[in-house]
This record gives structure tokens, C-alpha cells and sequence, in this order.
């Protein structure tokens, strides 16, 4: 079936404008996650979504971030007055019922954004 | 708070030869471990975990890891390397709440 698809593969924009990065999870997952990867390390935490409760927002960087998820499918991140430091490549993940910490997470293709 | 450690940036190996990248853990309670593997301009692709159970773990493309609770290690491991194997692995650990918490990475670098 359908892995997790993320839209726009690329993003380049100009520092000071907004921008949306779109994540579409596999069917009937239920728990969907935000994570940031910068060039040369490891992912770094920023959202998380689980059915109706409350989303996790702990990882986020600031509040130029923020992360909208529609039931259990379809999530947005946006990024307001974008920066260069947030340069990276954004990267969403879909697992069933996180109440099980066994479940594996399945990871898009990120979206690489360039902040000029 | 939990968190994994990749001691090597790096790690050569010749193909054929058997290859180990490092990992070692410290949490809070009973770990649920992950590998996984990135190919270049690629998404993060799941390789195996450990739960509970055996502490030798097997899972996709021959790899496996070894779980070790007195060490709080779980390095990945093949018996024989491929040129193909070449990629960004990473270890990461499940917090309570969900979220996967990575380590920095190691490139594995499989010479013909």
C-alpha cells in the first residue's frame, strides 16, 4: 500500500516569508509525528499528533512554528517568517496507536527547505 | 530523560567482512530500541527493534542487533557486508510518550 507521501519534495524560499509543508500518513494510522533534520545530524523532535488528544508540541523550536492535523489524516506544518537557521529537511511519520510503544514509525521522503 | 548515543561518525569496512555500528542507550524503565537506515536524499527506513525477548534481534537486509541490558548497548551488526549497505544509520529510542529519540547517526561506508 501507500507509504507516508510529504509535499513539496524541495522548498526554497526567502527569508522572512511563511511557509506550509503538507503530510499525507498511511490509512489508519493514527499517530502522526514532525521531526527536523539538519544537515549532518540526527532528527530532532517537533510535533506530534495522537487520534483527538491534545497534539505534543514540546519539540517545537519556537512559535514561528506551528503544526495543524485534520482528524487522523492529513497534517500541515507551517513555518512563519522563516529564517536560514531553519534550513533543513522536514520529516513526517505515521505509526498505528502510539499506546504502543512497539509500533514502528514510517517516514516520508521530506521536505528539504532552503531559507536564502 | 532518555537518550542514544553513536560514538563512531563513521565506520569503514571491506565488503565481505562482518560490520558493527555502536549504540548505547540510557533510560528510564524497559527501552524499546530502533534502528533505522537512510539512503541518500532518502526518507529514514525501518530496519528492526527491540521490545521485549530474545536479545538478539533480526531484521531486514540481514541485519541484526545485539540487545545488551548490563552494557545498555544495542549495536547493529552483519556477518558480511555489501557496497550497498552503505548509508546513515541510526539508533533511536521510544519515550514514554511516543516520540523517537535519535542519536547523531553513523555512516557506514562499505568499500568493494
Amino acid at each position: 500500500g501507500a507509504g507516508v507521501s510529504q509535499s513539496p519534495s524541495n522548498k526554497v524560499t526567502e527569508k522572512g516569508k511563511d511557509v506550509e509543508l503538507r503530510c499525507d500518513p498511511i490509512s489508519g494510522h493514527t499517530a502522526l509525528y514532525w521531526y527536523r533534520q539538519r544537515l549532518g545530524q540526527g532528527l530532532e523532535f517537533l510535533i506530534y499528533f495522537q487520534g483527538n488528544s491534545a497534539p505534543d508540541k514540546s519539540g517545537l523550536p519556537s512559535d514561528r512554528f506551528s503544526a495543524e492535523r485534520t482528524g487522523e489524516s492529513v497534517s500541515t506544518l507551517t513555518i512563519q517568517r522563516t529564517q536560514q537557521e531553519d534550513s533543513a529537511v522536514y520529516l513526517c511519520a505515521s505509526s498505528p496507536y502510539s499506546g504502543s510503544l512497539g509500533n514502528e514509525q514510517f517516514f516520508g521522503p521530506g521536505t528539504r527547505l532552503t531559507v536564502l | 530523560a532518555q537518550s542514544v548515543a553513536q560514538p563512531e561518525d563513521q565506520v569503514n569496512v571491506a565488503e565481505g567482512n562482518p560490520l558493527t555500528v555502536k549504540c548505547t542507550y540510557s533510560v528510564s524503565g524497559n527501552p524499546y530500541l530502533f534502528w533505522y537506515v537512510q539512503y541518500p536524499n532518502r526518507g529514514l527506513q525501518f530496519l528492526l527493534k527491540y521490545i521485549t525477548g530474545d536479545n538478539l534481534v533480526k531484521g531486514s537486509y540481514g541485519f541484526e542487533a545485539e540487545f545488551n541490558k548490563s552494557q545498555t548497548s544495542f549495536h547493529l551488526k552483519k556477518p558480511s557486508a555489501l557496497v550497498s549497505d552503505s548509508a546513515l544509520y541510526f539508533c533511536a529510542v521510544r519515550d514514554g510518550r511516543g516520540k523517537l529519540i535519535f542519536g547523531q547517526g553513523t555512516t557506514l561506508q562499505v568499500k568493494p
